[in-house]
């Protein structure tokens, strides 16, 4: 699985837009791009994935730069509820036809500081 | 639907002695997967179960273990505890079988050795 960079941290006001970048450079072309976050001691909630065209949820929304080296993450509206460590996360495909794929590997994260 | 259930949420062991942590997936979901969780190693993978078959392994002694049972239900071994496996185990679950997966984590069984 390809390895992600993110700053290892960031403040945000409360109400404004959080955007969190990912770096992938060496994503290949059948990886994908989750998002996970981790509230202090519970466990990774799934937030959001996605290939190459940009998603939204009604969590956030995950913009992929066209040559996937790079994503976003925005939570467009930050509560002090998305105070959390984020994970960026590349892997492959799931299933059984690819032999076994759960090996995720997690980067160190940013930590989101949403500020009253 | 539950979620991903697992117990127990805390344990304080001694050195040398030995552990088993439970993992309940969510009703249908086949793959289970472990992590362990560290302040200074961050999250690292365990090893993940599918149909009762270990089909993925991280980089983790022998000491480590796991297994499935035919409910999808999995438990976790470590045998002749150290001090540095203090941690946060975590456990994910998910279909197994489809190309674009989701895993869904529990919440953790915190785990002290002393």
């Amino acid at each position: 699985d390809a390895k992600t960079t993110q700053p290892p941290s960031m403040d945000c006001a409360e109400g404004r837009a959080a955007n969190l970048p990912c770096n992938h450079s060496t994503i290949s072309g059948n990886e994908y791009v989750y998002w996970y976050r981790q509230i202090h001691s519970q466990g990774p909630q799934y937030i959001i994935h996605g290939l190459k065209n940009n998603e939204t949820n009604e969590m956030a929304s995950l913009i992929i730069t066209e040559d996937r080296k790079s994503s976003t993450l925005i939570l467009p509206h930050a509560t002090l509820r998305d105070t959390a460590v984020y994970y960026c996360i590349v892997r492959v495909g799931a299933g059984i036809l690819s032999g076994g794929y759960q090996k995720v590997t997690f980067g160190t994260g940013t930590k989101l500081q949403v500020i009253p | 639907k539950a979620g991903v259930t697992q117990t127990p949420r805390y344990l304080i062991k001694t050195r040398g002695q030995q552990v088993t942590l439970s993992c309940s997936p969510i009703s249908g979901h086949r793959s289970v997967s472990w992590y362990q969780q560290t302040p200074g190693q961050g999250l690292q993978f365990l090893f993940e179960y599918f149909s009762e078959t270990q089909r993925n392994k991280g980089n983790f002694p022998g000491r480590f273990s796991g297994r499935q049972f035919s409910n999808s239900r999995s438990e976790m071994n470590v045998s002749t505890l150290e001090l540095g496996d203090s941690a946060l185990y975590l456990c994910a679950s998910s279909w197994g079988q489809v190309k674009i997966e989701t895993q869904y984590f529990g919440p953790g069984t915190r785990l002290l050795v002393l």
